[in-house]
Order: C-alpha cells, then structure tokens, then sequence
C-alpha cells in the first residue's frame, strides 16, 4: 500500500530471539499505529504514537516496544520473542484521530 | 460482549449478485465507520468512510448507517471475482481518541 512501508515482509525466529520491526511513512502523517492481526480476532492494538517523540499502549502492549524518535519511523520491537506472538502485523498511519487509517501490507511473523 | 460484532462468514455468491456485509456496535459514541478490505495476504484498503447516520455512494459501493439501530452495512452491486476478499469494519469515536475498533472481518467469495 502507497506511503507505508514495513519490514521485513516475513520473518521467522525461534522462541527467546528479539527483532525490530520497521514501519516507514511517507506522507506525514502524526499519527501511526501498531496492531496484530490473528484468525477470528480481528486488528488488535498494541501501540500507538500521536506524533515524534511519544508513544502509548493499546489493547494488547506486552510483550512488544516502540519508539518513535523520527516522524516518518515508528518501530516495534520483540525484546524476547514468544510463541504466543505469532501472528500477522500491520502498521497504520492517520493524518488526525477520526480520519481513516491507511495501512501497510503487514509483516509476517513466526516463533518456533 | 464485543464492541462490534461482523459475521465472519465465508458468504459465496454468484458472479453479479448484490452483496450486504452488516456490522452491529453497541458503543453509541461511535461517529465515524469504515469499511475495508483486504486480499490475502494484503493489508487492509480503505473502501468507504462515513460520519455519523446515513448512506454514501461510490461506484457500485454503497455504505449505510443507522445509529439508532447501531448497526452499519455495505452493500456491492453487480459483484465481481475481483470482489473475493475479506471485509472488515471499522469505527471510531472520533475527537479526543485515536482508539478505532474493527469488526472481525467476513470472507467473500464470488463465484464466476
């Protein structure tokens, strides 16, 4: 999808390893969100930022961090990785909180 | 209780039917809806965006909104094989939060 980008695409780790995911943005948006998505449980929030520098947790934060030291990044991060955070990952971006999210083509992650 | 409730169906229809995917809510503060879809292993795309009650057009699109029912439609004309995707809403309260809840998603299949 134009104007976010996320890497990797696919990744696979064993239980214990960290990553960093990255979600890059090109249409200046302040505001940029983290979800999960898994079968029959629909987009669930992790984390999200409301502009560069700030950062807070949604629905299910545990687990993961984020930072969000330059405007365009919003990174995600596994510092242990768990079976239980398998799943598909999507970023969002929104220009202001009632406007539509566009989001990224999500990064598939697998923990053996 | 879920916030929002979508049927995750799959629905298979023939080529050219119309198609109604139906969201129900029970936050009365919710003001702004959506309705993406996502192909496999895509993200969610943006179809329609409506604020408050009543229904938008766009092409053979059409989203609908009854709040004192609370409960939110889409309906495709003439359907597609191109249409077989899966289809969530999406619902916001708007200023103030940047929270969005979405729907589950249902799965379309047209068939040709």
């Amino acid at each position: 999808n134009a104007g976010v980008t996320q890497t990797p695409k696919f990744r696979v780790l064993k239980t214990g390893q960290s990553m960093t995911l990255l979600c890059a943005q090109d249409m200046n948006h302040e505001y940029m969100y983290w979800y999960r998505q898994d079968p029959g449980m629909g987009l669930r929030l992790i984390h999200y930022s409301v502009g560069e520098g700030t950062t807070a947790k949604g629905e299910v934060p545990d687990g993961y961090n984020v930072s969000r030291l330059k405007k365009q990044n919003f990174l995600l991060g596994l510092e242990s990785a768990a079976p239980s955070q398998t799943s598909v990952y999507f970023c969002a971006i929104t220009d202001r909180g009632n406007q539509p999210q566009h989001f990224g083509d999500g990064t598939r992650l697998s923990i053996l | 209780q879920k916030e929002v409730e979508q049927d995750p169906g799959p629905l298979s229809v023939p080529e050219g039917a119309i198609v109604s995917l139906n969201c129900t809510y029970s936050n009365s503060a919710f003001q702004y809806f959506m309705w993406y879809r996502q192909y496999s292993r895509k993200g969610p795309e943006l179809l329609m965006y409506t604020y408050s009650s009543g229904n938008k057009e766009d092409g053979r699109f059409t989203a609908q909104v009854d709040k004192s029912s609370k409960y939110i439609s889409l309906f495709i004309r003439d359907s597609q094989p191109s249409d077989s995707a899966t289809y969530l809403c999406a619902m916001s309260e708007g200023s103030g939060t940047y929270k969005y809840i979405f729907g589950t998603g249902t799965r379309l299949k047209v068939l040709a």
